[in-house]
């Protein structure tokens, strides 16, 4: 079973600060997939990344995937209070279908 | 991005009774679909993985016989929640992928309370 340890649990800012939420396996996936996740309802798909050593960005998000295919990281610059939610990350097995999540990040972003 | 619904998004039933939550892929054929609890503040827990067609691979712990899956086409898995208890209470989540790609997309999820 791969296993991919995310951090950190829970994270508190002030709007406009900057931060980093890590996900570390020492098993290689297939892709890493990064949701985002608001109460009472389901992940919804941020960036998919697939090569070792990829960056994406979208908007203030920058999504980066390890050399390896291990790792992940998610920056957020200038983080916002509609930047609140759960982060997940889900690595795709290289052996199968499934993916395995990340224990997850809350964010709280304070005005 | 690809479309996955619901239904019900929310139900509440007595202790015993059986409860079929519906998981649809609206804009492409969903060659497999997951289904997932998630307990308050915390991550994911995979369930069982269906492919249409087939009998779902249930995850380990998970009692098939008391979560039924069916994944009969390719826009649609059910499953039902057998002599539903109390402690079966959860938000329920499906996700679904299309053949030969990685990307689950998740459905809006439902929330199950047993009385």
């Amino acid at each position: 079973t791969q296993l991919l340890e995310q951090s950190p649990q829970f994270l508190s800012i002030q709007e406009g600060e900057n931060l980093t939420v890590y996900c570390n396996s020492s098993s290689v996936f297939s892709s890493l997939q990064w949701y985002r996740q608001e109460p009472g309802e389901g992940p919804v798909l941020l960036v998919t990344v697939v090569t070792g050593g990829e960056v994406k960005k979208l908007k203030r998000l920058t999504f980066q995937f390890g050399d390896a295919r291990k790792d992940s990281s998610l920056h957020i610059t200038a983080a916002q209070t509609g930047d609140t939610g759960l982060y997940l990350c889900a690595g795709g097995e290289t052996s199968g279908s499934r993916l395995t999540f990340g224990e997850g990040t809350q964010l709280t972003v304070n005005p | 991005g690809a479309v996955v619904s619901q239904h019900p998004s929310w139900v509440i039933c007595k202790s015993g009774t059986s409860v079929k939550i519906e998981c649809r892929s609206l804009d492409f054929q969903a060659t497999t679909m997951f289904w997932y609890r998630q307990f308050p503040k915390q991550s994911l827990m995979l369930m069982a993985t269906s492919n249409e067609g087939s009998k779902a691979t249930y995850e380990q712990g998970v009692e098939k016989d008391k979560f039924l899956i069916n994944h009969a086409s390719l826009t649609l898995s059910t499953l039902t929640v057998t002599s539903a208890h109390p402690e079966d209470s959860s938000f329920y989540i499906c996700s679904a992928r299309g053949l030969g790609v990685d990307t689950q997309y998740f459905g809006p999820g439902t929330r199950l309370t047993v009385l």
